[in-house]
């Protein structure tokens, strides 16, 4: 069964930038063909797609963030990461990993890890 | 940029009801729209994708509808484990997501 785990600091200072890493086991990135994105929930507000990257290490940015974010994969780890730069409060947000199968029309995100919350405070 | 406009943004229903919720896409797309169900403290799940498919394992009191422009995500006979906030998503461009629902006790 496929399982995802977010991991990184939970508190980053302001204009610093922010690095999570997401494990995930039950399945071999490098085997492909999915997807693995990035996508954020500032605490009591809706959904943020940041990054999806395909397990050849093509990547797809949200364009609102696209200088600021950056997702990268691991192989020999099994796992994929996200760096976002010059954080401020606004980027204060449980973020989540999360699977967009191949074999399902569009981006669909079917397995997501179980979140982290990172605040941006000095 | 596409947006998608969910409505309402919160209701109360009881157990038993049948629940709507809909979405409407700035522009078409086609059936490009996936329902998302949200718990508090947890990450969402999957329940519909391609507008009408339901995803492995999801009760088939859940169903969706449409395409083009508007989309409805409907509870046929609302159970206990169905309050929680629920989240359209576009995936004809960039993903995208609507504001979310909130279905709480009535």
């Amino acid at each position: 069964q496929l399982h995802l785990q977010e991991s990184g600091p939970g508190l980053v200072k302001p204009s610093e930038t922010l690095s999570l890493t997401c494990s995930v086991s039950g399945a071999s990135i490098s085997s492909g063909p999915n997807f693995w994105a990035w996508i954020r929930q500032p605490p009591g507000k809706g959904l943020e797609w940041l990054a999806t990257i395909y397990y050849t290490g093509d990547t797809y940015y949200n364009p609102s963030l696209e200088s600021r974010v950056a997702i990268s994969i691991d192989t020999s780890k099994n796992q994929f990461s996200l760096k976002l730069s010059s954080v401020t409060a606004a980027d204060t947000a449980i973020f989540y990993c999360a699977r967009r199968p191949w074999d399902l029309i569009g981006s669909v995100f079917d397995s997501w890890g179980q979140g982290i919350l990172v605040t941006v405070s000095s | 940029d596409i947006q998608m406009t969910q409505s309402p943004s919160s209701l109360y229903a009881s157990v038993g009801d049948r629940v709507t919720i809909t979405c409407r896409a700035s522009q078409t797309i086609s059936i490009y729209v996936n329902w998302y169900q949200q718990k508090p403290g947890k990450a969402p799940q999957l329940l519909i994708h391609a507008a009408t498919s339901l995803h492995s394992g999801v009760p088939s009191r859940f169903s969706g509808s449409g395409s083009g422009t508007d989309f409805n995500l409907t509870v046929s006979s609302l159970q206990p484990e169905d309050f929680a906030t629920y989240y359209c998503q576009q995936s004809y461009r960039d993903p995208l997501f609507g504001g979310g629902t909130k279905v709480e006790i009535k």
